[in-house]
């Protein structure tokens, strides 16, 4: 059964600050992993989707790379902004179906 | 593109009544559709998968009587949650695959939906 972790659970930079955050997943035979978006109260954004036949993905300030074989995937927001509060979510496939296992996110508070 | 929309986006019912929830794909057609809950700073949880024409699979822990979902077509499918509590009031998020390229497994989410039970 799939699990996905996130660390840290929250952080706290000041505008500008390059940041990482990660997420890892004990089932490394995934076909592919996404990052998304979540502000308060709100639905999911997809930021990114790594197949397993890449390492990473780039989108704007926005880098996901993917270690399957140690089972972490991280995504680096360069130059960071107060706008990109929220709490990102990574999400994994459960070994041999179509479910997604959400990760316990990360809350980002950028501060002007 | 791929556009899910979700009805209503927030609701305050009482308890003991049911309150049911759609989940459209706009754009595309799904064949499986995704109800997720999630409850206050927690994560998403997958409750059930809902795939067309056929009945729901639910997740261990999740009550099938109580909560139903009809996937009734291929833009469409629907979470009631009958004689709901207190206990329920959560954010209730769906989410939809694209039949023309459901082999890259991306799910595109709906905005959500507040329920509120008093």
């Amino acid at each position: 059964k799939q699990e996905v972790t996130q660390i840290p659970a929250a952080l706290s930079v000041p505008e500008g600050e390059n940041l990482v955050l990660n997420c890892s997943f004990t089932d490394s035979a995934i076909y592919n992993l996404q990052w998304f978006r979540q502000d308060p109260g709100k639905g999911l954004t997809s930021l990114l989707l790594i197949q397993s036949s890449q390492r990473e993905q780039t989108s704007g300030r926005l880098n996901a790379s993917l270690d399957k074989s140690s089972g972490r995937s991280t995504l680096y927001i360069a130059a960071s902004q107060p706008g990109d509060s929220a709490t990102y979510l990574c999400a994994a496939p459960n070994t041999g179906f179509q479910k997604l296992v959400f990760g316990t996110g990360t809350r980002l508070l950028v501060s002007p | 593109g791929a556009v899910v929309s979700q009805h209503p986006s927030w609701v305050i019912c009482k308890s003991g009544t049911s309150v049911k929830i759609e989940c459209r794909s706009l754009d595309f057609q799904a064949t499986t559709m995704f109800w997720y809950r999630q409850f206050p700073k927690q994560s998403l949880m997958l409750m059930a998968t809902s795939n067309e024409g056929s009945k729901a699979t639910y997740e261990q822990g999740v009550e099938k009587d109580k909560f139903l979902i009809n996937h009734a077509s291929l833009t469409l499918s629907t979470l009631t949650v009958t004689s709901a509590h207190p206990e329920d009031s959560s954010f209730y998020i769906c989410s939809a695959r694209d039949l023309l390229v459901d082999f890259t497994d991306t799910q595109y989410f709906g905005p959500g939906t507040r329920l509120t039970v008093l």
